[in-house]
């Protein structure tokens, strides 16, 4: 059982540059979380869904973007990236309120 | 707005220590508690998860207590090994947070010496 994985492991941009960080998961699970996590500072939600077509904001939602066409992926997107988003990005799933939360092995971004 | 704090923010002990890790947090309206292990470089690894209903759950060496009343949960580890070292995270689940996205503290980082 693959449970939540994300790609890429490690990836370097450009300032203004785009990409997408992949999530998908194999649990069935209707939750869907992207956190960020900075030394000296926890991690903090970027971006939720609670099922495929609802997606929301986070504590830290500028200049991300998400979207959940199905239950298994939720994918997080960088339109400009900036050197503030200079990161750890970790997905998480869960199946309900109640249950446990999964992680991914997250990514590491740096912005130069 | 919760907040989760975690005591110590570093820990270091021989091994074959048995320690206690705490967590607290300002909101007691939760619906349940996670305690998480990390280690360098890599994801979270759920360890336990207590709901607010229970006092207790138990996995191995591992025991977690929890009392929503005054805010608190410990994560008890007997018989310290150096596999045991890793940065140790808790985390809340609150009504309404961000479809009960879970607040994190920010880690006791846990050396045991050989």
């Amino acid at each position: 059982n693959a449970g939540v994985t994300q790609t890429p492991k490690f990836r370097i941009l450009k300032i203004g540059q785009s990409m997408t960080l992949q999530c998908t998961q194999d649990m069935n699970h209707n939750y869907m979380y992207w956190y960020r996590q900075d030394p000296g500072m926890g991690l903090k939600l970027i971006y939720y869904s609670v099922g495929a077509g609802i997606t929301d904001k986070g504590e830290v939602p500028n200049g991300y973007n998400v979207s959940r066409s199905t239950t298994e992926d939720f994918p997080l997107r960088l339109e400009l990236a900036a050197p503030s988003q200079t990161s750890v990005y970790f997905c998480a799933s869960r199946q309900d309120r109640w249950t446990e939360a999964f992680f991914g092995q997250g990514t590491r971004l740096t912005v130069v | 707005k919760q907040e989760v704090t975690q005591i110590p923010a570093a820990l270091s002990v021989p091994e074959g220590e048995n320690l206690v890790l705490n967590c607290s947090f300002t909101d007691s309206a939760i619906y349940n508690l996670q305690w998480f292990r990390q280690d360098p470089g890599k994801g979270l690894t759920s360890l336990l998860l207590i709901q607010s209903s229970q006092r207790e759950q138990t996995s191995g060496r591992l025991n977690a207590s929890l009392d929503k009343s005054s805010g608190r949960s410990t994560l008890y580890i007997a018989a310290s090994q150096p596999g045991d070292s890793a940065t140790y995270l808790c985390a809340v689940i609150n009504p309404g947070g961000g479809a009960d996205g879970l607040t994190f503290g920010k880690g006791t980082h846990l050396i045991i010496q050989p």
